[in-house]
């Protein structure tokens, strides 16, 4: 159980170009979704917290009109990089937490290794 | 100011027994989570303290100390595959994960 699906996995595409990445709790309901960034050799690093029919709450320094999130169901989070430029090109990992259970632990995707030219 | 603090990086040898410290201070506690991740790959869970005491899954253990701010993850009968970071992380009041930097856990033959 606690299956989080992540697509795409690999995306290279070109300065400028707008990517969306999606985040799916496939066996349980996701009241939160939290997605992170990390750098080679470095730590994860929280960007935003998801939550189901509102607004994402955005970490200092991380710029929401740049990072785009909508929660728009119990089993889906996507994250859009708008007009994506090389320092955005990082490692983007979405997680989820089963609803209405602060202290079960959070499931990770895959991740998404984002390559911007 | 919240902070998680454990070893940068560890070697142990294939077959032995290897402890991850992690120590922690957060704005309220409601729990500490350790999390194996491999190069280039997401973070897997492994397991999760809020009471104190060990822990046991499998080869995994971990061990809490609410009034330390103290927790370890214990490896035995290491294999080469556990070769990983391992991620130390506490739960604040908010119910926030605030993450330790990770342990690079270097396995040899």
């Amino acid at each position: 159980g606690a299956v989080v699906s992540q697509h795409p996995s690999r995306v290279i595409c070109k300065s400028g170009t707008s990517v969306k990445i999606e985040c799916r709790s496939l066996d349980f309901q996701a009241t939160t979704m939290f997605w992170y960034r990390q750098f080679p050799k470095q730590s994860l690093m929280l960007m935003a917290t998801s939550n189901e029919g509102s607004k994402a709450t955005y970490e200092q320094g991380v710029e929401k009109d740049k990072f785009l999130i909508n929660h728009a169901s119990l089993t889906l989070s996507t994250l859009t990089v708008t007009s994506a430029h090389p320092e955005d090109s990082s490692f983007y990992i979405c997680s989820a937490r089963a609803g209405g259970r602060e202290l079960q632990p959070q499931h990770f995707g895959d991740g998404t290794r984002l390559s911007i030219l | 100011g919240q902070n998680i603090d454990q070893p940068t990086e560890m070697t142990a040898t294939e077959g032995a027994i290897v402890q991850i410290n992690c120590t922690y201070q957060t704005s309220g506690f409601n729990g500490l989570f350790w999390y194996q991740q491999h190069a280039g790959e997401a973070p897997t869970f492994l397991s999760y303290n809020v009471l104190d005491g060990l822990e046991e899954k499998g080869r995994f253990s971990s061990f809490l100390s609410r009034s330390k701010g103290y927790s370890y993850l214990l490896l035995k009968e290491l294999q080469m595959k556990d070769s990983a970071s391992y991620l130390c992380a506490a739960m604040d009041s908010n119910y926030q994960l605030i993450w330790g930097a990770g342990t690079k856990l270097i396995i040899k033959p």
